[in-house]
């Protein structure tokens, strides 16, 4: 099936460094979302991704579609603490004629030591 | 302000009671979906929406119902049937268009979620 394998499942990083989270699956997906959810909060759109090989940047983060349009990268420079929280990517999947739902990964969890 | 909100923002129910979450977004969306998700389960869809007076069931809909009479609002009953109810809810919507995969129809936007406890 339209699976996605998000890894890693939780990093613990000192402040400063940069990190790197991928998605990948078995099927291709035409479009990459990667969200970002604060504890206790609803997920929040950081990056959506709709060409293949496509390099996309949002302040410290940048989000790259896999060629393959098999996978997807997300990577934060120069991390902060506010940067902790939980990763998701998310693709979609037919539901069913023109309709689509999107399936997720089970999220990168991200801790910052300050 | 635009945007979808959730309430109450905690909840605490006792066992055998149904209960309703509220969902409403002035987004002027289409489509609105209910989630839940779990410590390390990731997202898992419950209902989604994508026009009025229409649902379909998600991967998870045992003991839970939605409906929607209206644009603006996708309500979620959590019912005595479903024998987990202990978790955090997410209230999503989107626009629907044509060309669903290949643009930015797919992008879903979240509420600020309802942690439902039942004892």
């Amino acid at each position: 099936g339209q699976q996605l394998n998000q890894s890693p499942q939780s990093m613990f990083i000192q402040e400063g460094e940069d990190v790197s989270m991928n998605c990948t699956s078995s099927s291709i997906f035409n479009t990459w979302l990667w969200y970002k959810q604060d504890p206790g909060e609803g997920p929040v759109l950081l990056i959506a991704l709709y060409k293949a090989g496509e390099l996309t940047s949002n302040g410290r983060l940048t989000a790259q579609f896999g060629i393959t349009r098999k996978d997807s990268f997300l990577n934060i420079s120069a991390s902060i603490p506010s940067d902790v929280g939980i990763y998701f990517c998310a693709g979609p999947i037919n539901s069913g004629g023109s309709n689509y739902k999107l399936t997720f990964g089970k999220g990168t969890l991200l801790t910052v030591n300050p | 302000d635009g945007g979808i909100t959730q309430s109450p923002k905690y909840l605490f129910r006792k066992e055998g009671q149904n209960v309703t979450l509220s969902c409403e977004q002035n987004l002027n969306h289409d489509a609105m979906y209910w989630y839940r998700q779990d410590p390390g389960q990731g997202l898992r869809l419950i209902y989604y929406s994508q026009i009025v007076n229409d649902f379909q069931k998600g991967d998870i809909a045992e003991g839970y119902s939605v409906s929607r009479e209206k644009k603006e609002s996708f309500p979620l009953t959590v019912t005595s049937a479903q024998k987990n109810p202990t978790a955090f809810y997410l209230c999503a919507s989107s626009i629907v268009g044509g060309l669903a995969a290949l643009s930015s129809y797919n992008e879903q936007f979240f509420g600020p979620g309802t942690r439902l406890t039942v004892l």
